[in-house]
């Protein structure tokens, strides 16, 4: 089993929509976990740190379940400008320190 | 968060030679970490930089290809080395932040002929 896995995609919506990404991880160990986007050919970018108790940042909700190591990722009223790529990251612990995990990512087409 | 620069941006180089990269952090940060993404494929960690030590591998890197500097808390170099179109990819720089957080850099792109 992939470390992270995520649905590739591409989800093509219409401007407006609510559309959701999900993401599971194998390390039950894992603490930390992020949302990052990624435009065509830059760098990715942290969207947003993923709490177990769910978290709020403007039209975007991210949500952990450890007991199924699923983690989501809501966006309401889609834009335009949220065409991305989506990365979901897990943390993985080493000894004294941790290094993160990289989803392949799941690619997101907001249309007019 | 840090602001991350490197360079060069981008570069084209013939198979046999070296390529030598520069990541520069606007602030000291204990973590840094170089990666690599090939087209179409997720990131994927080639090693930690340690700060006047040597660097910590992940399996399937070895440090006689990618050797890796880190003479202080804000830069640090990443050497490809004998380079093979296999090693045609993105490579990108990476700092931690605070709460296990990792900024990255604007990336190299590497083609080798």
């Amino acid at each position: 089993r992939k470390e992270v896995e995520q649905d590739p995609g591409p989800f093509n919506v219409p401007e407006g929509a609510t559309v959701a990404f999900n993401c599971t991880y194998s390390n039950s160990a894992s603490q930390s976990f992020f949302w990052y986007r990624q435009d065509c050919r830059k760098e990715p970018k942290l969207l947003m740190s993923v709490y177990s108790s769910g978290n709020e940042d403007g039209r975007f909700t991210a949500q952990l379940n450890r007991a199924s190591q699923y983690i989501s990722l809501l966006i309401r009223d889609s834009k335009l400008s949220d065409s991305a790529t989506y990365l979901c990251v897990v943390n993985r612990r080493n000894s004294g320190y941790s290094t993160l995990t990289f989803g392949k990512g799941t690619m997101l087409l907001v249309s007019p | 968060s840090a602001v991350i620069s490197q360079k060069p941006s981008r570069d084209i180089c013939q198979r046999g030679t070296s390529l030598t990269i520069q990541c520069q952090v606007d602030s000291q940060v204990t973590m840094m970490f170089w990666y690599r993404q090939q087209p179409g494929q997720s990131l994927t960690l080639i090693a930690t930089a340690n700060q006047g030590s040597e660097a910590t591998y992940e399996s399937g890197f070895v440090i006689d290809k990618f050797p890796i500097s880190r003479p202080n808390l804000t830069f640090s170099t990443l050497t490809v080395s004998n380079m093979s179109p296999e090693d045609s990819s993105i490579y990108l720089c990476s700092a931690r932040g605070a709460a296990d957080t990792q900024y990255f850099g604007p990336g190299t792109r590497l083609t080798v002929l």
